[in-house]
């Protein structure tokens, strides 16, 4: 089947830890794209790849990191410089351009 | 800055009520509009996308409606059911995708 995997469903995370999440597509798209969801806001843009080896900024980058190393996936790692990191966290994938984006299950991050 | 907002933030109507959901946004530079649909916990999955050229798009019981010039879209859902109740967000493509915060629909059995 084809789609997007993001793991862990569920992440708690220490105060000054960092933890990586992790997304995985397997149709075949070269862009991918994380954004942060918050009760009552609408989907923010975090980090964003059009193509293998290069990445951008969102409108909330402070605090992530990404790499995309392979096209398959695009890991997003929350850093301890993210003051308030807990949020559902999804990721995306398209051909690029307008293309509709196709989103993964979602990881719930919650900080301890 | 594109500002996509979604009012109301929550309706409840009883089973066999069209719903009728909507967005506006305020820059009118844009190249599409999506619908999706998000339940608890889970992803999005989209439902229907407008390009800026069309004044609307239909799939089943869902219709969605694009005034590009007033910057407001429609999602209208016709005869609900409570498979229905689910968490409706529309997104406004330019130079990225722009979401709003959503209308959670409960349907009633």
């Amino acid at each position: 089947d084809g789609g997007i995997t993001q793991s862990p469903k569920y992440l708690f995370r220490k105060e000054g830890q960092n933890v990586t999440l992790s997304c995985e597509q397997n149709l075949n798209h070269d862009a991918m794209y994380w954004y942060r969801q918050d009760p009552g806001q609408g989907l923010r843009l975090i980090y964003y790849s059009q193509i293998v080896n290069d990445f951008q900024k969102g409108d909330i980058a402070e605090g992530y990191s990404v790499s995309r190393e392979k096209k398959e996936s695009f890991p997003l790692t929350v850093t301890s410089a993210q003051k308030n990191p807990t949020a559902f966290y999804l990721c995306a994938s398209n051909y690029g351009g307008t293309d509709t984006q196709y989103f993964g299950p979602g990881t719930r991050l919650t900080v301890l | 800055k594109q500002e996509v907002t979604q009012i109301p933030a929550a309706l409840s109507v009883p089973e066999g009520e069209n719903l009728v959901l909507n967005c506006s946004f305020t820059d009118s530079a844009i190249y599409n509009l999506q619908w999706f649909r998000q339940d608890p916990g889970k992803g999005l999955t989209s439902l229907l996308l407008i390009q800026s050229s069309q004044r609307e798009q239909t799939s089943g019981r869902l219709n969605a409606s694009l005034d590009k010039s007033s910057g407001r879209s429609t999602l209208y859902i016709a005869a609900s059911q409570p498979g229905d109740s689910a968490t409706y967000l529309c997104a406004v493509k330019a130079d990225k995708l722009s979401f709003g915060a959503g209308t959670t629909v409960t349907v009633r059995a």
